[in-house]
């Protein structure tokens, strides 16, 4: 079946820290996957995506590179600001239908 | 330039009262998810619409209904809300289905308090 594993959190970091957040997944088919955003009290903006193996997407100083040998697709930024503060999820959706697949969320906290 | 608006933001209704979440787009998106949120946890998708065509999930309460009068609205009917289903409804929206895959557009969600 089709499922995401992300790390478990809450994650909290000093500002212009380096963050990493872990995200792996499962799939039948042709996974694409993404990594959405949610703001304290709002509903989830889309931060990045990949459509296939070793591609990556990045945004707003976000990256995450689709690796398929290691079914992963890790949430990398240099160096993070208090405006991210916030929940990151990963999801995946096949080209079997149109389900998305949300991992449990990890919540991040950059302290000044 | 709101794409997916939903209202309200916040609801609070009694046990067993009916309520109605709205969401309506300007994408002209084909399709039109709702997403029930608990606190602390993933999005589940309750149902959605492609087109006039509604698909329920398997493990959706029959308490949850849903309608699409046309391209640009759809609404989440909960009958007779119970305690549990206090949580954020997200709805979302995508071009089209299928063999394509397609981003998800998500509205700014509704907050649900049951009492």
């Amino acid at each position: 079946g089709n499922s995401v594993t992300q790390m478990e959190g809450p994650v909290t970091l000093s500002e212009e820290a380096f963050l990493t957040i872990n995200c792996t997944y499962t799939a039948t088919g042709y996974p694409s996957l993404f990594w959405y955003v949610q703001y304290p009290g709002e509903g989830l903006q889309l931060l990045l995506k990949a459509t296939k193996a070793d591609d990556k997407g990045s945004n707003k100083g976000f990256e995450a590179t689709y690796r398929k040998e290691t079914t992963s697709f890790h949430l990398e930024k240099g160096s993070v600001q208090v405006s991210d503060s916030a929940v990151y999820f990963c999801a995946l959706t096949t080209n079997t239908g149109n389900q998305f697949y949300f991992g449990t969320g990890t919540s991040l906290t950059v302290i000044p | 330039d709101a794409m997916v608006i939903q209202n309200p933001r916040y609801q609070v209704t009694q046990f067993g009262k009916p309520v109605t979440l709205s969401c309506s787009q300007t994408l002209n998106h084909n399709v039109m998810y709702w997403y029930q949120q608990k606190s602390s946890q993933a999005p589940k998708l309750l149902f959605h619409y492609y087109d006039k065509d509604f698909n329920n999930e398997a493990d959706t309460p029959d308490n949850f209904q849903s309608r699409r009068p046309n391209t640009s609205f759809c609404f989440l009917d909960i009958r007779s809300p119970g305690l549990g289903d206090t949580a954020m409804y997200l709805c979302a929206t995508s071009r089209d289905r299928g063999a394509v895959v397609e981003t998800q557009y998500f509205g700014p969600g509704t907050r649900l308090l049951v009492l």
